[in-house]
């Protein structure tokens, strides 16, 4: 079946440094790929998304590439701020299915 | 904008008892989605729903049923619940218009404890 595997948290960085968070999938067919965060005490927000091979997904700072070659999905950022400590969820989509299939989760902590 | 509504947004139950969780999704929404994210885990797909039936169905316990109403809201109703239940349960909604590629907008979940 689909899956999809992260690096393991938690990354600790300091203000303004650069963050990368891999992503990997494995899935048959065409799947969209997401990015999802969930700060402390709430729910799943949509960060970024893509939905075709090498199209960019970006948003507040934060981008990832959808490369079929490598099936990699990975999240960066030039500079992270304190109020981007959360966790971050990469997740797929199939394109023969409707739910989402979400990897474990790597805990961000940005520290002043 | 209107978001995913939950409710409720906690909920303590003990051994045993059952419990109801409710979801609104956005208007418009006809496909609702139902997710446990357990201490530290991803979220799991539970059950799903498109235009009140059943469309596809994940890891959702036998003591667990879910259904989706006339408005499009969708219960989650749990039995028997036992201490491993204890976990956050979210919904998600889809607009229409095809399946592929929508995005699935998540509410803020109902934090369920069962003591």
């Amino acid at each position: 079946g689909d899956s999809v595997t992260q690096m393991e948290g938690p990354v600790t960085l300091s203000e303004e440094a650069f963050l990368t968070i891999n992503c990997t999938y494995t899935a048959t067919g065409y799947p969209s790929l997401f990015w999802y965060v969930q700060y402390p005490g709430e729910g799943l927000q949509l960060l970024l998304k893509a939905t075709k091979a090498d199209d960019k997904g970006s948003n507040k700072g934060f981008e990832a590439t959808y490369r079929k070659e490598t099936t990699s999905f990975h999240l960066e950022k030039g500079s992270v701020q304190v109020s981007d400590s959360a966790v971050y969820f990469c997740a797929l989509r199939g394109n023969y299915g409707q739910n989402f299939v979400f990897g474990p989760g790597t805990r961000l902590s940005v520290l002043p | 904008a209107a978001g995913v509504i939950q409710s409720p947004r906690h909920l303590i139950k003990e051994k045993r008892e059952t419990a109801t969780l409710k979801c609104y999704p956005i208007p418009r929404h006809d496909t609702v989605y139902w997710y446990q994210q357990g201490p530290g885990q991803d979220p799991q797909f539970l059950i799903s729903f498109y235009e009140k039936m059943q469309s596809d169905k994940g890891s959702i316990p036998d003591r667990f049923s879910a259904q989706q109403f006339s408005d499009y809201h969708s219960e989650l109703n749990m039995s028997s619940l036992e201490l491993g239940d204890s976990a956050l349960y979210f919904c998600a909604s889809s607009p229409p218009g095809g399946l592929i590629y929508n995005e699935q907008f998540f509410g803020p979940g109902t934090r369920l404890t069962v003591l």
